[in-house]
């Protein structure tokens, strides 16, 4: 069985403040792990993988294996981060969500 | 990147009435489709995983009766609310793996409103 835990339903950032959501994982098998973002009135989309180690919006997610985490950051929050943000994990041909934490920057 | 069409957006039925959602992949093969549905202000529930050609695996405490899942193509998987019932009200979203690009698309989600 596979779990992704984000144990922060709500987040409020100051515009240019760091922010970091969390994430923890429980896998037994080698996970690949995602974050996902949905502005208000869009789809789902992907923001990052951890296998591509990318940088998207600013936004950067490192797997940390010893902690079973995958916490999402960005130095500077910015007004048009505020968005709900889930974390996913990929595993036995399965794509498991987080709850989500809903981000708000205040101006 | 890909692009997943979820048909209808919104839907309003009667009770007992059933109603079919669509999801296609439209630029790419999707061997695999997935289906959520997700509540007000909660995370996405997966209630099955679809494949192409055979019979669809639901999760725990998902009536596959109730929620029928055809796969029939490559680029087509259906979601059939079967004899719906006001409880059934929710938002489903589908999902297709694009095992290339190495990432899942999203539909842009089904508003189920059950009278």
């Amino acid at each position: 069985a596979q779990r992704v835990t984000q144990p922060e339903k709500l987040l409020s950032v100051f515009k240019g403040a760091p922010v970091e959501l969390k994430c923890n994982y429980s896998y037994s098998g080698s996970p690949e792990l995602f974050w996902y973002v949905q502005y208000s009135r869009q789809r789902l989309q992907l923001l990052l993988r951890h296998i591509s180690r990318e940088s998207i919006k600013g936004f950067t997610a490192d797997l940390n294996k010893g902690e079973t985490s995958f916490h999402l950051k960005k130095p500077f929050a910015q007004e048009e981060d505020s968005a709900m943000y889930y974390c996913a994990n990929f595993g036995n041909e399965k794509l498991t969500f987080g709850t989500g934490t809903r981000l708000t920057i205040i101006p | 990147g890909a692009v997943v069409s979820q048909h209808p957006s919104w839907v309003i039925c009667k009770s007992g009435t059933s109603v079919k959602i669509e999801c296609r992949s439209l630029d790419f093969q999707a061997t695999t489709m997935f289906w959520y549905r997700q509540f007000p202000k909660q995370s996405l529930m997966l209630m099955a995983t679809s494949n192409e050609g055979s019979k669809a695996t639901y999760e725990q405490g998902v009536e596959k009766d109730k929620f029928l899942i055809n796969h029939a193509s490559l680029t087509l998987s259906t979601l059939t609310v079967t004899s719906a019932h006001p409880e059934d009200s929710s938002f489903y979203i589908c999902s297709a793996a694009d095992r290339a690009q190495g990432e899942a698309f999203f539909g842009q989600g089904t508003r189920l409103t059950v009278v």
